[in-house]
């Protein structure tokens, strides 16, 4: 089946340092992968959509200067938390699309999701 | 715009009765519906989900799930609950664009359910 690891799983940094987390396909090529924030009992919030190759997609809100997402392969995409804050510690859940055979114009793809990672900034 | 509620933010069960975690959903068109469990600090695991057919999706650990078009539901069962079973539950709703439009069809979450099944 379709495995997405992430890395670290867990980190801690101080604040004003960046902090980089991986996402990668692990048995397919994934040219869309989305990075979900996720707060303590709170619901997945979508961040941004990662497109191999492409500049990413950010959600209203979400400051992509902040939360820099680079897609440079088909089985990796990266997060970057630069000059982190204590409210920036959360939990990060990538997900990358995988195409489906017979699917629909509308349903042509599942989505699975990584393990997560938790950042702790002191 | 498409969304799903979750109207009970826990649910607790004992062991071994059926359980059931609510959900409805708002959206244009035809509904693409999933389940998704998450353990403790743990990513989201897929249970089930229901495009098009039988109102009754069987999916993942026993679990299933009845699409009700009237009533706009797709509640989550399980005839027997386990303690293992206890995590939080997510309903989710592929958000359909446009076809053409490039828009990438995003999984949106409803708030998400506790499950605490006891023994």
């Amino acid at each position: 089946g379709a495995v997405v690891s992430q890395h670290p799983s867990r980190v801690i940094c101080k604040s004003g340092t960046s902090v980089k987390i991986e996402c990668r396909s692990l048995d397919f090529q994934a040219t869309t992968m989305f990075w979900y924030r996720q707060f303590p009992k709170k619901s997945l919030m979508l961040m941004a959509t990662s497109n191999e190759g492409s500049k990413a997609t950010y959600e209203q809100g979400v400051e992509k200067d902040k939360f820099l997402i680079n897609h440079a392969s088909l089985t990796l995409s990266t997060l970057t938390v630069t000059s982190a804050h204590p409210e920036d510690s959360s939990f990060y859940i990538c997900s990358a699309r995988v195409p489906i055979s017979g699917g629909t114009p509308h349903f042509s793809y599942e989505q699975y999701f990584g393990p997560g990672t938790r950042l702790t900034v002191t | 715009a498409q969304s799903v509620a979750q109207p009970e933010d826990q649910v607790n069960v004992a062991e071994g009765n059926p359980l059931t975690v609510k959900c409805t959903y708002s959206v244009s068109g035809n509904p693409y519906l999933f389940w998704y469990v998450q353990y403790p600090n743990r990513g989201l695991q897929f249970l089930l989900k229901y495009i098009t057919g039988d109102n009754l999706v069987k999916g993942s650990y026993g679990f299933e799930a009845e699409f009700n078009k009237s009533q706009t539901s797709f509640h989550l069962k399980k005839p027997s609950a386990l303690v293992s079973d206890s995590a939080l539950y997510f309903c989710a709703v592929r958000d359909m664009p446009a076809l053409g439009s490039g828009n990438t069809g995003k999984l949106i979450f409803g708030q998400g359910t506790t499950l605490q099944v006891k023994p």
